[in-house]
């Protein structure tokens, strides 16, 4: 069965600190996309990234960096330079890859973060 | 903005009703999704309609339906609602790597 576990529920840093949200996963599929959102208080989900499996690569979008680790099935989040606009609750999801389509999109708990100035 | 608009914003039903919560994609976005999201955690998949047509459902039970339209509108239809049905529901469409979030409709259920 998939999974998605993110230990973090909640996590303060001040402004300008570096944070790091953790998200590990299970799954038996050897295909599948991993994914990023973030839910501020305005409750609109806003999609960050997406993965595939085959692409271990690390990304960078300015102050976002994903670390994506097969071996230890975790896809990390880093915010660095962290602002209070970041504060929201951020969602690490799996999904099987069918084609073009997303099927049974599992979302993790939730870490919330919240950015003192 | 995503293009994705739901409405009602708020809802408020009593037990037993049946409520019908409705999603506007954008333009060409043949697949669309909804979740169920309950206060404090993250959505769950309900259903996904590619092409009007279901093509894959999460752990909901039959009372829990859908349509997709032509138009690139979709419903989600919810009878013999329980107290465990009040939740954020949201419905996402889809653009090659990318999935737009509508803001949601927050239902209560008394």
């Amino acid at each position: 069965a998939q999974k998605v576990t993110q230990a973090q529920t909640e996590i303060s840093v001040v402004e300008k600190e570096d944070v790091t949200l953790d998200c590990v996963y299970e799954t038996r599929d050897t295909t599948y996309y991993l994914f990023w959102y973030k839910q501020p208080p305005s409750g609109e989900l806003v999609f960050l990234i997406r993965r595939n499996s085959f692409d271990e690569q690390n990304e960078i979008s300015g102050r976002y960096s994903w670390n994506f680790q097969k071996s230890t099935s975790s896809f990390n989040f880093t915010i660095t330079a962290s602002q209070v606009v970041d504060s929201a609750v951020y969602f690490c999801a799996l999904s099987e890859a069918r084609g073009t389509s997303y099927d049974k999109v599992i979302f993790g708990p939730g870490t919330s973060l919240s950015v003192i100035p | 903005e995503t293009g994705v608009t739901q409405s009602p914003t708020h809802l408020i039903k009593t037990r037993g009703q049946q409520v019908t919560l409705r999603c506007s994609s954008q333009s060409g976005h043949n697949t669309v999704s909804w979740y169920q999201q309950a206060l404090g955690q993250g959505p769950q998949f309900i259903f996904q309609y590619y092409r009007e047509e279901e093509n894959g459902r999460g752990n909901f039970p039959p009372r829990f339906s859908g349509l997709q339209f032509p138009n690139y509108s979709s419903e989600l239809n919810v009878n013999a609602l329980e107290l465990d049905d009040s939740a954020l529901y949201l419905c996402a469409s889809y653009r090659a790597n990318e999935q737009f979030f509508g803001p949601g409709t927050r239902l209560t259920v008394l």
